[in-house]
C-alpha cells in the first residue's frame, strides 16, 4: 500500500462544472495536508493547504479532511480549462506526494 | 518576491560520473527539500534541510547526499550516477519552521544519464 494514494484519472469535467479529487493516506501521524497543481513540463505549484477536520475554502477551491477516514479532498467549483492540470496531494510531516490525477476541463 | 531557483537546468551525464545541484531558496526561507520526479514513480522526496542541518531524509541510497550553507542556499549531490537516475530534481523552499511543509518549488534540473 502506498503512503498516498490518488486516483491518477484522467478526470474530465465540463467547464463551470464542479471537480472532485480526492486522496487517501496510511500513516495516521500525518498532521498536515497539501495540494498542488503541475502544468505540464512545469514545477508544482501551492494551491492550499489543511491542518484541522473540516473545511477549509480558498476562493473557487475548498480542501476537506477528515482525519478519521484518512482522506483528504480538493474540489474546484466553476472548473475552467486554465484548471486542466496534475493535482497533486502531499502529507506531512512525512513529505509524501501521491502520484496525482489528470484533470481535463473540457470548454 | 524572488522564487526559488536551481541551477543547471539541463545536465547531460555518463554513468558513473557524479554531479551536484544547486538550490537558492526565497529569501527567509531556512527550509530547502529535495525532490526526485519520474513518471513511473512520481514525486518522490530526498531530503530536508533547516538551518544547515538535515532534518528529515528519505528512502534514498547513499550516493544522494545534500548540504546546505549558512544563507541558506542548499547543494545535492549525486554519485556514480546510473540510468535510472535520470529525472526532474526539484527543490523547494518554505517558510514554516514546522517540519514536512515543502513550500515553493523551483524549477527544477532535468538530469540526463547516458
Amino acid at each position: 500500500q502506498k503512503e498516498v494514494e490518488q486516483n491518477s484519472g484522467p478526470l474530465s469535467v465540463p467547464e463551470g462544472a464542479i471537480a472532485s479529487l480526492n486522496c487517501t493516506y496510511s500513516d495516521r501521524g500525518s498532521q498536515s495536508f497539501f495540494w498542488y497543481r503541475q502544468y505540464s513540463g512545469k514545477s508544482p505549484e501551492l494551491i492550499m493547504f489543511i491542518y484541522s477536520n473540516g473545511d477549509k475554502e480558498d476562493g473557487r477551491f475548498t480542501a476537506q479532511l477528515n482525519k478519521a477516514s484518512q482522506y483528504v479532498s480538493l474540489l474546484i467549483r466553476d472548473s475552467q480549462p486554465s484548471d486542466s492540470a496534475t493535482y497533486l496531494c502531499a502529507v506531512s510531516p512525512q513529505f509524501y506526494f501521491g502520484t496525482g490525477t489528470s484533470l481535463t476541463v473540457i470548454p | 518576491k524572488a522564487g526559488v531557483t536551481q541551477t543547471p537546468r539541463y545536465l547531460i551525464k555518463t554513468r558513473g560520473q557524479q554531479v551536484t545541484l544547486s538550490c537558492s531558496p526565497i529569501s527567509g526561507h531556512r527550509s530547502v527539500s529535495w525532490y526526485q520526479q519520474t513518471p513511473g514513480q512520481g514525486l518522490q522526496f530526498l531530503f530536508e534541510y533547516f538551518s544547515e542541518t538535515q532534518r528529515n531524509k528519505g528512502n534514498f541510497p547513499g550516493r544522494f547526499s545534500g548540504r546546505q550553507f549558512s544563507n541558506s542556499r542548499s547543494e545535492m549531490n549525486v554519485s556514480t550516477l546510473e540510468l535510472g537516475d535520470s529525472a526532474l530534481y526539484l527543490c523547494a523552499s518554505s517558510s514554516s519552521n514546522l517540519a514536512g511543509e515543502p513550500g515553493d518549488f523551483g524549477p527544477g534540473t532535468r538530469l540526463t544519464v547516458l
